[in-house]
């Protein structure tokens, strides 16, 4: 139980596009998922929190506007990086929370994304 | 400010014993711990947790610590296998503060048969 796909795994493309990540919960539903970003050789920084049918909270010095959140459903969260830059190359990664066991997060398996 | 802290980025131990990791951390309303283990381009996995308010988990070959008065804790594995070598990174949350994951920056083990 308390599997977390990601989709893309790998994703590369031109500086100035815009790229859907999708982040599913397949065995549980998740009232809440959270967006994490990884550079190379470095801890986990979170970047905001999708709330199921609210907007997302995000953390200070990430750009809102930049990283679209959308959390439709129970077991979808999707994030959205628009207009995308070299910069914004990265490794992303979602979690979610089992509404009935919220201490724990389950991550999924990551996207690599690079920005050419 | 970095609220929780792995000062050890590695460690190396022969396949068969303990592998022990500490994570220190500053902020006493951290009332949730975790410990994950990563393998390069793959997603953190769950190993194990323990709340603020005991002081000792146990599932399997994984054991959690916990020494609040220290603000100390350490997670062990024994015996340590090979496909034990990974990164593990420990993370703190405060249920008042919806649970968000503080995450240390991580240390790398490597489990030499």
């Amino acid at each position: 139980g308390a599997v977390v796909s990601q989709h893309p795994s790998r994703v590369i493309c031109k500086s100035g596009t815009s790229v859907k990540i999708e982040c599913r919960s397949l065995d549980f539903q998740a009232t809440t998922m959270f967006w994490y970003r990884q550079f190379p050789k470095q801890s986990l920084m979170l970047m905001a929190t999708s709330n199921e049918g609210s907007k997302a909270t995000y953390e200070q010095g990430v750009e809102k506007d930049k990283f679209l959140i959308n959390h439709a459903s129970l077991t979808l969260s999707t994030l959205t990086v628009t207009s995308a830059h070299p910069e914004d190359s990265s490794f992303y990664i979602c979690s979610a929370r089992d509404y009935r066991a919220p201490d724990t997060q389950y991550f999924g398996p990551g996207t690599r994304l690079t920005v050419l | 400010d970095q609220q929780v802290k792995q000062n050890s980025p590695s460690l190396s131990v022969q396949e068969g014993r303990i592998s022990i990791l500490n994570c220190d951390y500053t902020n006493s309303m951290f009332d949730y711990f975790l410990w994950y283990k990563k393998y390069p381009a793959e997603g953190p996995t769950f190993l194990i947790s323990i709340s603020s308010i005991k002081d000792k988990n146990e599932d399997g070959r994984f054991t959690v610590f916990l020494n609040k008065s220290a603000k100390h804790l350490s997670l062990h594995i024994v015996p340590s296998q090979p496909g034990d070598s990974a990164v593990y990174f420990c993370a703190a949350s405060r249920k008042a503060a919806g649970n968000k994951l503080t995450f240390g920056g991580g240390t790398r083990v490597l489990v030499k048969p």
